[in-house]
């Protein structure tokens, strides 16, 4: 069954450094999605992606973030300058098309921001 | 703007008993409507979802839910309770407005199972 593959699953950083989280979405997939969960709360949407740009984003998906597909299969997700607050689970996500589909969810990256 | 509720962060049944996790939804227009499951350190599998059509549907492992309009709710049910279903589990909304709408996650209920 296809996968969305995330890399890395585990990523400890130090406060105000870069951080890039990798996916590698579905191939036939046409819509793309980050995600996180802070420990113990619920999962939050950060951004979508369509047609090589940005669809739309949450209030959490500030300027520290970015998105970007650079070539044909991968999609990732840049934190500029971490902050504590960023540590949490960051699931990426790819669909199909419309709002009846599902979305197929990578095992995700643990980020802990120290 | 769409919302969702699981009742109960936490329940626990028996192994054989009756499994059932609560979802009501809060939106102008019904949505598509889903349930995820979450084990430890994985990600989030789609267990079954409803968009249009018969209201009650199933998933798979034995799960299903029913769409009552009535009741805006999306309860997800299964008759007997096995060990491997303890994890977490997600109800999430999806607007029919859009093309490529978000999905919207309720806070999540953790299954836990005895045996």
């Amino acid at each position: 069954e296809p996968e969305v593959t995330q890399t890395p699953s585990h990523q400890v950083t130090q406060m105000g450094q870069e951080v890039i989280l990798r996916c590698v979405p579905i191939s036939n997939h046409l819509y793309f999605y980050w995600y996180r969960q802070i420990l113990g709360q619920k999962v939050e949407f950060l951004v979508s992606f369509y047609n090589n740009e940005i669809s739309e984003k949450s209030e959490i998906f500030d300027d520290q973030f970015s998105v970007e597909r650079p070539d044909g299969s991968n999609f990732t997700l840049k934190i500029r300058s971490t902050k504590l607050e960023d540590s949490a689970m960051y699931f990426c996500a790819s669909s199909e098309g419309g709002a009846n589909y599902g979305y197929t969810f990578g095992s995700g990256t643990r980020l802990t921001v120290v | 703007a769409q919302s969702v509720t699981q009742l109960g962060s936490h329940v626990s049944v028996s192994e054989g008993a009756l499994v059932l996790l609560r979802c009501n939804y809060s939106s102008s227009v019904p949505p598509y409507l889903f349930w995820y499951v979450q084990y430890p350190n994985q990600g989030l599998q789609l267990l079954l979802k409803y968009t249009t059509g018969a209201t009650l549907v199933k998933g798979i492992n034995g799960f299903e839910a029913e769409f009552k309009k009535s009741e805006t709710s999306f309860h997800l049910t299964k008759p007997s309770a096995h060990m491997s279903d303890a994890a977490e589990y997600f109800c999430a909304v999806r607007s029919r407005n859009s093309g490529y709408s978000t999905l919207t996650f309720g806070k999540g209920t953790m299954l836990l199972v005895s045996p």
